[in-house]
């Protein structure tokens, strides 16, 4: 079976450009979220996906940062302009649920990691 | 609001001893805990997931435990090898306006010397 999958694993941009993420999550997996994990740290959730609509992006700084999953499929999460703080490592993740008792366990992509200059 | 804290923080042992990795949180109205393992510059891996139900899970050399009323976890790592020094991270699932939220924990670094 295969995991969830990410790209680019590593990209290095100067501030106040912009960056791409994408995720493809483990086939018939109904909710995404990606995270930022600063080094150190636990994975902060930046959003989570139910299918193709947003459960929660309460923590998404949404002047710089969206994301989208139009078809309930793959994801992709961007950053317009980028700030020398958003130098982390983002993680997708997919679960088979999000809702009841069966959530199922969370499997983590490789990780995108963002460097900025 | 669930709040996930793991201590300590970073351990070093030496290869073949036992240990156990701690996890607490507030908020005992928990569906599921999971155990994760992260390498350096690598991608969360689950290694065990205890259901609400249950108390403890095995698997190989760990073995995990689940206590709801004193709202703690353990990660208990049999006979230790360099091949385990990694972070360690626990993750609560609890629900949260009709759907389910991962609250996770800093991470115990561990070091498991030759």
């Amino acid at each position: 079976e295969a995991g969830v999958a990410q790209s680019p694993r590593y990209k290095i941009i100067e501030k106040r450009q912009s960056v791409a993420f994408w995720c493809n999550p483990i086939s018939g997996h109904a909710t995404l979220y990606w995270y930022q994990q600063i080094l150190g740290q636990g994975p902060k959730l930046l959003i989570q996906f139910q299918n193709n609509g947003v459960v929660d992006d309460s923590q998404l700084p949404k002047d710089r940062f969206s994301a989208e999953r139009l078809k309930g499929v793959d994801s992709t999460l961007k950053i317009q302009p980028a700030k020398l703080e958003d130098s982390a490592v983002y993680l997708c993740a997919s679960s088979f649920s999000g809702q009841g008792a069966y959530t199922g366990e969370l499997f983590f992509g490789e990780g995108s990691r963002l460097t900025v200059l | 609001k669930q709040e996930v804290t793991q201590i300590p923080a970073a351990l070093s042992v030496p290869e073949g001893e036992n240990l156990v990795l701690n996890c607490s949180f507030t908020d005992s109205a928990i569906y599921n805990l999971q155990w994760f393992r992260q390498d350096p510059g690598k991608g969360l891996t689950s290694l065990l997931l205890i259901q609400s139900s249950q108390r403890e899970q095995t698997s190989g050399r760990l073995n995990a435990s689940l206590d709801k009323s004193s709202g703690r976890s353990t990660l208990y790592i049999a006979a230790s090898q360099p091949g385990d020094s990694a972070t360690y991270l626990c993750a609560v699932i609890s629900s949260q306006d009709n759907f389910n939220k991962f609250y996770f924990g800093s991470g115990t670094k561990l070091n498991v010397k030759p």
